[in-house]
């Protein structure tokens, strides 16, 4: 069964870069047939989607982020990686990684999440 | 982007009660749409994908449907465990966007 885990600092400073990790277990990203995604939430608030890449190493950020957003792929690791440069206060929120499909059609959606890592930007 | 609204923002029902959540896009997505249901400090659970087919492991009380723009969640017969905010999520475009959410508590 596919896990997925976030991993990275639970605090970062304003202006800095914002580093995380996803880990996949049960899995190989290299295997094709998914996205791998960030979705973050602010607190007390609702779903954000950030950005996702393919295990080729191909993106698609949202358009709101997407200078500041770098996605990654380690497929020697199993794992992904979000960059998220310049960060403010407003971009402190609870970071997800999930995985969606790449089938195409109407069967896309997050199936599989982790458990989600809080950031907070502050001083 | 495509916005996504959904209604009520919150409901209180009792344990069997029949929930019906609302969602509509802000363009035509066909069925292009998802609901998940959150509960405080977790992650997301996909529950519904492509309008109205319930993800594998998903209760049968909890059905989807709708096309276009306007869609339903229902909960057949609420239990316990069914305490969560539902979000409805598009797939239809390149940038995919939530719902704002529905929190459904005890009466």
């Amino acid at each position: 069964q596919v896990q997925l885990q976030e991993s990275g600092p639970g605090l970062v400073k304003p202006s800095q870069t914002l580093s995380l990790t996803c880990t996949v277990s049960g899995g190989s990203i290299s295997s094709g047939g998914y996205f791998w995604s960030w979705v973050r939430q602010h607190p007390g608030k609702g779903l954000e989607w950030i950005g996702n890449i393919y295990y080729s190493g191909g993106t698609y950020y949202n358009p709101s982020l997407k200078s500041r957003i770098t996605i990654s792929v380690d497929t020697s690791k199993n794992h992904f990686s979000l960059k998220l440069s310049s960060v403010t206060a407003a971009d402190t929120a609870v970071y997800y990684c999930a995985r969606r499909s790449a089938a195409g059609g109407a069967n896309d959606a997050f199936d599989i999440w982790g458990q989600g890592t809080m950031v907070t930007v502050s001083s | 982007d495509i916005q996504m609204t959904q209604s009520p923002s919150s409901l209180s029902a009792s344990v069997g009660d029949r929930v019906t959540i609302t969602c509509r896009a802000s363009q035509s997505i066909t069925n292009f749409l998802n609901w998940y249901q959150q509960k405080p400090g977790k992650a997301p659970k996909l529950l519904i994908f492509a309008a109205s087919s319930l993800q594998s492991g998903v209760p049968s009380r909890f059905s989807g449907s709708g096309s276009g723009t306007d869609f339903t969640l229902s909960i057949s017969s609420l239990q316990p465990e069914d305490f969560a905010t539902y979000y409805c999520q598009q797939s239809y475009s390149n940038v995919f966007t939530f719902g704002p959410g529905t929190k459904v508590d005890i009466k």
